[in-house]
This record gives C-alpha cells, sequence and structure tokens, in this order.
C-alpha cells in the first residue's frame, strides 16, 4: 500500500463547480505539501501546511493532522485549473514522498 | 530568467549510452535533488544534496550517479542508459527545512531506445 493515496485518481467537473481532492497518509510527517502540474509538465508548489488551513485565491487546503488527511479545495472552478494535483508528504530531512496524482480536468 | 533550469529538455539515447542531465539554479538553495517521474507511479526521489559536500541516494538510485559541482549545479548521470529509464526527470531545490517550498525545474524528458 502507498504510504499516500490520493482521491479520486480522476476528476471531470463544470465551470464553477466547488471540486474537492483528498489526501490520505500513513507515516508520520512534519509537512504536506499540495503541487500542480500543468499539461505542459511543469510543477509549481501550491501549499505547504502542517496544521490548519491556508488559502490562496481560489484555492484552499486542509490538514487534519490526527486523521491524516488533507483536503484541497477549488471555489468557482474554471478550466484553466485544468491540472494533475499532487499531494506530497515530507517525512523527514525534506524528503517527500508523492502521491500519484489527480488529475482534474474542468469543462466550460 | 527561470529559476530552476534544466537541460537537456528532450533527449532520445539508446541502450548503453552514457548521459547527464543538468540543473543549474539561482535561488541560492542548499539542498538540491532528483526526481524521476513515471505515468501512474508519481514522482519518485533518485538522490538528494544538502550542501556541496553531501549526496545522498533516495529511493531509487540504482543506475544512477550525481555530481554537486557548486552550490547552484546538481548533475545527474546514467552511467549505461537502459530503457526502462525512459521517463520524465525533474530537478528540484529547497531552503529552510519545514518552512519553504521545493522549487522544480521545468523537466527533462529522457527516451531510452
Amino acid at each position: 500500500k502507498n504510504e499516500v493515496e490520493q482521491s479520486p485518481q480522476n476528476l471531470t467537473a463544470q465551470e464553477g463547480e466547488f471540486i474537492t481532492i483528498n489526501c490520505s497518509y500513513s507515516v508520520g510527517i512534519s509537512a504536506l505539501h499540495w503541487l500542480q502540474q500543468h499539461p505542459g509538465g511543469g510543477i509549481v508548489s501550491l501549499f505547504m501546511l502542517s496544521s490548519g488551513k491556508k488559502k490562496h485565491g481560489r484555492l484552499i487546503a486542509t490538514i487534519n493532522i490526527q486523521e491524516k488527511h488533507s483536503s484541497l479545495h477549488i471555489t468557482a472552478s474554471h478550466p484553466r485549473d485544468s491540472a494533475v494535483y499532487i499531494c506530497a508528504v515530507e517525512k523527514g530531512a525534506q524528503k517527500l514522498v508523492f502521491g500519484q496524482g489527480t488529475r482534474l480536468t474542468i469543462n466550460p | 530568467d527561470a529559476d530552476v533550469t534544466q537541460t537537456p529538455r528532450n533527449r532520445i539515447t539508446k541502450t548503453g549510452k552514457r548521459i547527464m542531465l543538468e540543473c543549474s539554479q539561482t535561488k541560492g538553495h542548499d539542498r538540491m535533488y532528483w526526481y524521476r517521474q513515471d505515468p501512474g507511479l508519481g514522482l519518485r526521489l533518485i538522490y538528494y544534496s544538502f550542501d556541496v559536500k553531501d549526496i545522498n541516494k533516495g529511493e531509487i538510485s540504482d543506475g544512477y550517479s550525481v555530481s554537486r559541482q557548486a552550490q547552484a549545479k546538481f548533475s545527474l548521470s546514467l552511467e549505461s542508459a537502459i530503457p526502462n529509464q525512459t521517463a520524465l526527470y525533474f530537478c528540484a531545490t529547497s531552503d529552510l527545512p519545514g518552512r519553504e517550498e521545493q522549487f522544480f525545474g521545468p523537466g527533462t524528458r529522457l527516451t531510452v531506445l
């Protein structure tokens, strides 16, 4: 079983919908990262969090340390949000273990 | 200019050839990483370095070697390329542990025939 599991693996929605991507992990962590990979392949860091909640524009990330679970929410989704969203946990020494990613497609 | 650059961006080579992928960064970060990405498997750590004199193996280091020539440069070598090393390779950097995200290069798409 992977140490980091994301769900769903694929998600298709209509523009404007509220999106939730989930990440569960099975190990102790010092931080959790959410990354975005665009169709061209480039990877951008969205959030790094170790507790609570962070918000940036239409994106919100939450983490529950006790339940070993994090969610990434996108409000008022837009076709430009279409990408692969990757959850990664930091186990120590700033080494990341990655989930397999969630492919999000937002249709106009 | 990009903070983390990788060269080449695309490379097609033959089995048995030696290949070097290069990564340079202008962020002034001490920590650098090499990952590979395969469809359905996510990103996996190959090697990492926390300063110029520090080299550490990741989870899939067999068949690879690295060199940290300077704080800003971290190269990945495939001594004798094989087809199952066909993948997308990413370099990344980070600064303070637990305080800052990792910054990724644009990736190198390597195909071994």
